[in-house]
């Protein structure tokens, strides 16, 4: 079945340092999506970014994401980490047409200290 | 809009009872998930409706775990027999059901089970 991939379950950062959270997946689905949520402490988790084009940045919020399907990544990157940014980061892919589950990582994080 | 409601936030419950979870998704919206969110696992899927009907429960531990849509405006999840391993966030979600739309979560139920 599908499966998401994020290796890192905590990622600290010194602020203005850059941002790299790695997600990987598996799907069967060549049109697959795939989604950035973030998880605010006391908040609901909410959507991010999403793409399901290949090669194409995808920005939001100051962070931005390339879905590469040859190597089956969507990695987050942010040029410069604030202290607002510190959250759980869940990377998260849906197959498309006729396949409206969607699947999480394990989440990622993201502690930015000053 | 509201959002997501659920309850309650927190649940605490003894070995052997019975939690019964409940959501109000967003009016309009025609597809409901639940999660359950652990530090080890992540955002882990349980089960979805589409329109009131279940779609996938694939992620539900059969023996003990039941979800339910009786109308539109909201479903339960039931876990008979707590165990200490059902501690965890339970989240429902809701989202329009189209391809790669937003997932709108809740705040979530905190079970605890002692």
């Amino acid at each position: 079945g599908d499966s998401v991939t994020q290796k890192e379950g905590l990622v600290t950062l010194t602020e203005g340092l850059p941002v790299m959270l790695n997600c990987t997946y598996q799907t069967i689905y060549s049109n697959a999506f795939l989604f950035w949520y973030v998880h605010y402490l006391n908040e609901s988790p909410r959507l991010l970014l999403k793409s399901s084009t290949d090669n194409k940045r995808t920005e939001h919020q100051g962070f931005h994401a390339t879905l590469h399907k040859s190597s089956s990544s969507f990695h987050l990157q942010k040029s410069s980490a604030q202290l607002s940014d510190s959250a759980l980061y869940y990377c998260a892919l849906s197959g498309g047409a006729g396949n409206y589950k969607y699947v999480f990582g394990a989440g990622t994080r993201l502690k930015v200290i000053a | 809009n509201a959002g997501v409601i659920q309850t309650p936030r927190h649940k605490v419950t003894g070995k052997g009872q019975e939690a019964t979870l409940w959501c109000e998704p967003i009016s309009g919206h025609s597809a409901v998930f639940w999660y359950r969110q652990t530090i080890v696992q992540g955002l882990e899927f349980l089960t979805y409706f589409r329109n009131q009907a279940p779609i996938d429960d694939s992620g539900m531990p059969k023996e003990r775990f039941s979800a339910q849509m009786p109308n539109q405006s909201h479903s339960t999840l039931k876990i008979q027999s707590t165990q200490p391993q059902d501690s965890a966030v339970y989240l429902c979600a809701s989202s329009l059901y189209r391809v790669a739309t937003e997932v709108f979560f809740g705040k979530g139920t905190r079970l605890t089970v002692v």
